[in-house]
């Protein structure tokens, strides 16, 4: 198993609270990537870094920040949390140098905002 | 813009039996690469088989195949001698283009297929 650990893997919180999500690897690679998982949507790109301090916007990133400071931590902020971000939070890691880059998923942070 | 499309949201196929999971996609790019993940019932998302487009071959990962015909857009996923731990949900990802340094590899995933496997 890829070597990602993410915290907590469960939060209960309440509208209009911060909420931080941590993203943690082992695997040294260079790409991390937040993702959420609602029902009828598959998986949907937040954020994405592609190295220190480098991060860029994904599909449905409104509400949601993120920060990187060292290569083994990704960090993602909802600074009010909504009840619209009640979810599924997955984090990935992939290291480019093939066509493949497979992407390897965290085990989930199970988020409600009530 | 990118699409990936999984029109069967669930599936039975009796165990020992080969099953196909459907997914079209739909992209501009002439580079790009198609996944295959399986989230069991505890959640974890797990890799099982990538086809790039130049890829003349389709892919196979032991029980593990992808029927991939570029002219369609498509990139079934066949999974032969199902077996009850096959029970799960199937996503279908498109990467598009080039793995340029900022780009990053960003996936679009299917809304799944739910595959029950019968004893």
């Amino acid at each position: 198993d890829a070597g990602i650990t993410q915290s907590p893997r469960h939060k209960v919180t309440e509208t209009g609270t911060p909420v931080t999500l941590r993203c943690h690897q082992t695997e040294n690679h260079r790409y991390m990537y937040w993702y959420r998982q609602d029902p009828g949507h598959g998986l949907r790109l937040i954020h994405y870094s592609y190295g220190v301090k480098d991060t860029d916007k994904g599909e449905v990133s409104d509400g949601y920040s993120v920060s990187r400071s060292k290569t083994e931590d990704f960090l993602l902020t909802l600074e009010s949390a909504t009840s619209s971000q009640t979810s599924v939070y997955f984090c990935a890691i992939s290291e480019p140098g093939g066509a493949k880059n497979i992407q390897y998923f965290g085990a989930g942070t199970r988020l409600s905002v009530l | 813009a990118q699409k990936i499309t999984q029109t069967q949201p669930g599936m039975f196929v009796q165990e020992k039996e080969a099953v196909t999971l459907d997914c079209t996609y739909d992209t501009s790019d002439q580079s790009y690469g198609l996944f295959w993940y399986k989230q069991p019932s505890s959640g974890e998302m797990i890799f099982l088989i990538y086809q790039g487009s130049y890829d003349e071959q389709n892919a196979t990962e032991g029980r593990y195949s992808l029927n991939f015909q570029k002219a369609r857009k498509s990139a079934n996923l066949v999974i032969s001698a199902s077996q009850l731990g096959d029970s799960a949900m199937y996503f279908c990802a498109m990467r598009e283009g080039l793995m340029i340094y900022n780009q990053g590899g960003k996936l679009i995933f299917g809304q799944g297929t739910e595959l029950s496997v019968k004893p």
